[in-house]
C-alpha cells in the first residue's frame, strides 16, 4: 500500500530558485492538504484542496502556490525560495469533514540556502 | 478560530511509569479532537480522535485520552511508558475540514 507518496524527499536550493513538491495519494480521497513543520511549531497548514478543482489558503499561504492537478495529485510550488522556507513539507489526504482522519507522506527537508 | 495549546514541550519519563501528555482546546462549537505520533523522519500517524459520545477514547499502543468540556482538555495518557513509545506527539482540532496542530511535545524514555 503506498498511501501518500512525496517527491523530491531531500532538496537543496539556493535564494531564488523555484522547486515543486509533488504529492500523489492511492486512497480515493476527496481533500489533500500541505503543511509545514518547524521546530517548536508544530505543523503548519500552507494550502488545502478540499475536492478536486478547489484550492484554499492555509495559515502561512505567503511564497506558495498549489494546484490540484487532478483527484490523485496535489503538487506545491516555490516561485523565488528563501531562506525562511527551510522546513520539512508534508502532504496529507482525507475523505474530507470534520472527523475525517488524514494519512501523512514521510515528508520533503528542503534547505534554502 | 479554534486552536489547541500543548503543555510542555518535552516531557521525559522513565520506562514502565505514566505518561501524561497535556492539550487543552479553544472552541466556541463542540470540538473534534485528534492525538497524532510522529516518530523520528516519519510521518505522522493517528493515534486516536474524539467526535462525539464516550469521553474517553482509546488509541493504538495502550493510549487513550478523555475529552473533559469543563475544562477544555484533551490530555493523552498511558498507564506504562515503553521505550518504543519515544516520539513527537501532536494535538489536533478539526476546524471546518482542516486540522490545525499545537505546537507538538516530545517525549523521551528513560531506560
Amino acid at each position: 500500500n503506498a498511501g501518500v507518496t512525496q517527491t523530491p524527499k531531500f532538496q537543496v536550493l539556493k535564494t531564488g530558485q523555484s522547486m515543486t513538491l509533488q504529492c500523489a495519494q492511492d486512497m480515493n480521497h476527496n481533500s489533500m492538504y500541505w503543511y509545514r513543520q518547524d521546530p517548536g511549531m508544530g505543523l503548519r497548514l500552507i494550502y488545502y484542496s478540499a475536492s478536486e478543482g478547489t484550492t484554499d489558503k492555509g495559515e502561512v499561504p505567503n511564497g506558495y502556490n498549489v494546484s490540484r492537478l487532478n483527484k490523485r495529485e496535489f503538487s506545491l510550488r516555490l516561485e523565488s525560495a528563501a531562506p525562511s522556507q527551510t522546513s520539512v513539507y508534508f502532504c496529507a489526504s482525507s475523505f474530507g469533514g470534520v472527523t475525517g482522519e488524514l494519512f501523512f507522506g514521510e515528508g520533503s527537508r528542503l534547505t534554502v540556502l | 478560530a479554534q486552536s489547541v495549546t500543548q503543555l510542555g514541550s518535552h516531557v521525559s519519563v522513565s520506562e514502565g511509569a505514566l505518561v501524561l501528555l497535556r492539550c487543552n482546546y479553544s472552541s466556541s462549537v463542540p470540538p473534534y479532537l485528534f492525538w497524532y505520533v510522529q516518530y523520528p523522519n516519519q510521518g505522522l500517524q493517528l493515534l486516536l480522535k474524539y467526535t462525539t459520545g464516550a469521553t474517553l477514547v482509546k488509541g493504538i499502543n495502550g493510549f487513550e485520552a478523555e475529552f473533559k468540556k469543563s475544562e477544555t482538555s484533551f490530555h493523552l495518557t498511558k498507564p506504562s511508558a515503553h521505550m518504543s513509545d519515544a516520539a513527537e506527539y501532536f494535538c489536533a482540532v478539526n476546524q471546518g475540514g482542516k486540522l490545525i496542530f499545537g505546537q507538538g511535545t516530545e517525549l523521551s524514555v528513560k531506560p
